[in-house]
């Protein structure tokens, strides 16, 4: 049983410049989450998705920000013309959603072990 | 105004001792759940136990239980015999409502848990 799995693990860049993050989800979860971490602080919500569907998406992210799952399967955050204060860890979670699930295993996400974005 | 506050930016532990991290919440929705995750060194945050605001008895999971206190809006961490493994960051999370389309966690800033010889 594979977790999640995120790349690049690390990423260094110069501001303007575009990124591409990629994530693969646990095999049978059909809800792919999006985070941000910087330091000292705990993650934040980006936006997730409901197999190939985006749900919701927070202010935190901008229009330089788009995500996608075209397949349902795995997704990619491009961040567009970047900036210092883009520099964070990515983090991308998984979960199994079904109609009155309940209880840890159909609400716990399970999280890859991210993305470090540093611009310089 | 913040939902998850986590006072304790950093706690000490000797091994095979008992520690507690706490959690208070703030939420208005009387259907909700807590997480605890654990964030070691290198990034990952892993899942270590849930309570949903139903619940009637607190959580369990291995050497970990969870304090709640409904009345109180705390969710506390409990780690019994600590291991120098359970050095990390650890950070108190909500969902609300329980189920239903809205997915996000919310986190809390974290305890950062050294455990010593």
């Amino acid at each position: 049983d594979t977790g999640v799995s995120q790349d690049p693990r690390h990423k260094i860049t110069k501001r303007g410049q575009n990124v591409t993050f990629r994530c693969d989800p646990i095999s049978e979860h059909n809800r792919l989450y999006w985070y941000r971490q910087t330091l000292g602080q705990g993650p934040e919500f980006l936006t997730y998705f409901q197999n190939e569907a985006q749900l919701e998406k927070s202010r935190l992210l901008s229009d330089r920000f788009s995500a996608e799952r075209p397949k349902g399967s795995f997704s990619t955050l491009e961040i567009q013309r970047t900036e210092q204060g883009d520099s964070a860890m990515y983090l991308c979670a998984s979960s199994l959603y079904s109609l009155g699930s309940g209880g840890p295993e159909g609400l716990a996400q399970y999280f890859g072990p991210g993305t470090r974005l540093l611009v310089l | 105004a913040q939902k998850i506050t986590q006072t304790q930016p950093g706690m000490f532990v000797q091994e095979k001792e008992a520690v507690t991290l706490d959690c208070t919440y703030d939420t208005s929705d009387p259907s909700y759940g807590l997480f605890w995750y654990k964030q070691p060194s290198s990034g990952e945050m892993i899942f270590l136990i849930y309570q949903g605001s139903y619940d009637q008895q607190n959580a369990t999971e291995g050497r970990y239980s969870l304090n709640f206190q409904k009345a109180r809006k705390s969710a506390n961490l409990v780690i019994s015999a600590s291991q120098l493994g359970d050095s990390a960051m650890y950070f108190c999370a909500m969902r609300e409502p329980y189920t239903g389309t809205a997915s996000k966690l919310t986190f809390g800033t974290g305890t950062r848990l050294q455990v010593t010889l």
